[in-house]
């Protein structure tokens, strides 16, 4: 597609339900990214993607948090047993390839509220 | 540890003053520095990145930064500033070989009619 998009927009889910939210990056970035952005707050590495290699997990918060994604297509974030902290708006990037100066590019975010 | 700092959580300018978003970063080897915006409700959106050569940046609607070294600053500016302008405005930094991009806690502008 023409952007990153996201999926759901918007998400509200009770305390200790598991909720999965999806994102399909640009066609062919092998790199994709999410990030956590909570309210008033800086954005949050949680994980990133780089085509086959193994992901770099470094700000996953905790194990209720994890993240798959297929080779280099659609990934899915998983949160279990939701917190009230969990809140947030999760974004997911992608970018082209090994080249580190290469441009990101967000989606629109996914807005979980944990009740 | 690799940082991002920028200075005022929160920037207020009168419409056709100056806009400067201050960003300091630390880092021991080269940086590829990035500002974004983010309007309410949307997405984050590029305004403009270093990566080599020019030091002085210019990004979309009127924007620019200047990347210097030894102050180790990559501060935002725009000459005059719009009602539109209002936004949060994130600086961004990787290091080297590092994909993860690093953010500041952003800055949020506001334009006074």
């Amino acid at each position: 597609g023409a952007g990153v998009s996201q999926s759901p927009s918007n998400k509200v889910t009770e305390k200790g339900k598991d909720v999965e939210l999806r994102c399909d990056p640009i066609s062919g970035h092998t790199a994709l990214y999410w990030y956590r952005q909570r309210l008033g707050q800086g954005l949050e590495f949680l994980i990133y993607f780089q085509g086959n290699s193994a992901p770099d997990k470094s700000g996953l918060p905790s194990d209720r948090f994890s993240a798959e994604r297929t080779g280099e297509s659609v990934s899915t974030l998983t949160i279990q047993r939701t917190q009230q902290e969990d809140s947030a708006v999760y974004l997911c990037a992608s970018s082209s390839d090994r080249v580190p100066g290469n441009t990101i590019y967000f989606g629109e975010g996914s807005w979980l509220t944990v009740v | 540890a690799q940082s991002v700092t920028q200075l005022g959580s929160h920037v207020s300018v009168s419409e056709g003053a100056l806009v400067l978003l201050r960003c300091n970063y630390s880092s021991s080897v080269p940086p590829y520095l990035f500002w974004y915006v983010q309007y309410p409700n949307q997405g984050l959106q590029l305004l403009l990145k270093y990566t080599t050569g020019a030091t002085l940046v210019k990004g979309i609607n009127g924007f620019e930064a200047e990347f210097k070294k030894s102050e180790t600053s990559f501060h935002l500016t725009k000459p005059s500033a719009h009602m539109s302008d209002a936004a949060e405005y994130f600086c961004a930094v990787k290091y080297g070989g590092a994909q993860k991009l690093v953010f500041g806690q952003g800055t949020r502008l506001t334009i006074n009619p």
